[in-house]
């Protein structure tokens, strides 16, 4: 129950196209849905994030869709870009565990070809 | 510092060795996190600390790993009897008490057990 699902596990989009990454969840304590991207070599950087109380929320190329009575969760980019080739990962957390532990899916590795 | 600080970067030991990774974090953060990245994994959760109270050691693996934070700052993260299944990239992160999980993590440690 404490498991997040994320994918595809790989995925690759043309520059200028929208790259889509799903992730599902089973515990409804869940209170709190970021988004974290990685480079080779680096560690993870958060990119943006959600609460249950707001369907979707988008930042620059960036939207979260949330749908919790679904439990699941999306990362769409938009007008993707070389520079957007990264792994991504979903998380969540509860506050209610007042520990601020989140648990990752998987990761989806994202390739932008030129 | 301005970031999370990890050392060594890059480890490499001997099956059967002692290792202990260090994580500086970011001042004033009173949470802090340690993560462990296994090729083409997500990231598993190790063990948390904040502020004085007792830390979640929930995650460690096995007895064999164990980390402390001295004076609400530096942890280290000890390995003993270093097995091949631990070879793994080790994240630190650090936060602002319970933030929601706005963790900001350092670039890792690689270990690798030969």
């Amino acid at each position: 129950q404490q498991q997040v699902k994320q994918s595809p596990q790989s995925l690759i989009v043309q520059k200028g196209g929208i790259s889509i990454i799903n992730c599902a969840y089973e515990n409804t304590a869940f209170d709190y849905f970021p988004w974290y991207q990685q480079f080779p070599g680096k560690g993870p950087a958060l990119l943006i994030a959600i609460r249950p109380d707001v369907s979707e929320k988008k930042e620059g190329r960036f939207t979260i869709s949330f749908n919790k009575s679904a439990k699941q969760f999306s990362l769409h980019i938009m007008d993707s870009q070389p520079g957007d080739s990264a792994t991504y990962f979903c998380a969540a957390s509860s506050a209610a565990s007042n520990t601020g532990k989140l648990i990752f899916g998987q990761g989806t590795t994202l390739q932008v070809k030129p | 510092g301005a970031g999370v600080s990890q050392s060594p970067s890059n480890k490499v030991t001997e099956k059967g060795k002692d290792v202990e990774l260090r994580c500086d974090p970011i001042s004033g953060h009173t949470a802090l996190y340690w993560y462990r990245q296994s090729l083409g994994q997500g990231l598993e959760f190790l063990i948390y600390f904040q502020g004085n109270s007792a830390p979640d050691k929930s995650g460690l693996p096995s007895d064999r790993f164990s980390a402390e934070r001295t004076g609400g700052s530096v942890s280290t993260l000890t390995i003993q009897r270093t097995q091949q299944e631990d070879s793994a990239v080790y994240l630190c992160a650090s936060s602002l008490e319970w933030s929601g999980g706005g963790y900001t993590f350092g670039s890792g440690t690689r270990l690798t057990v030969v």
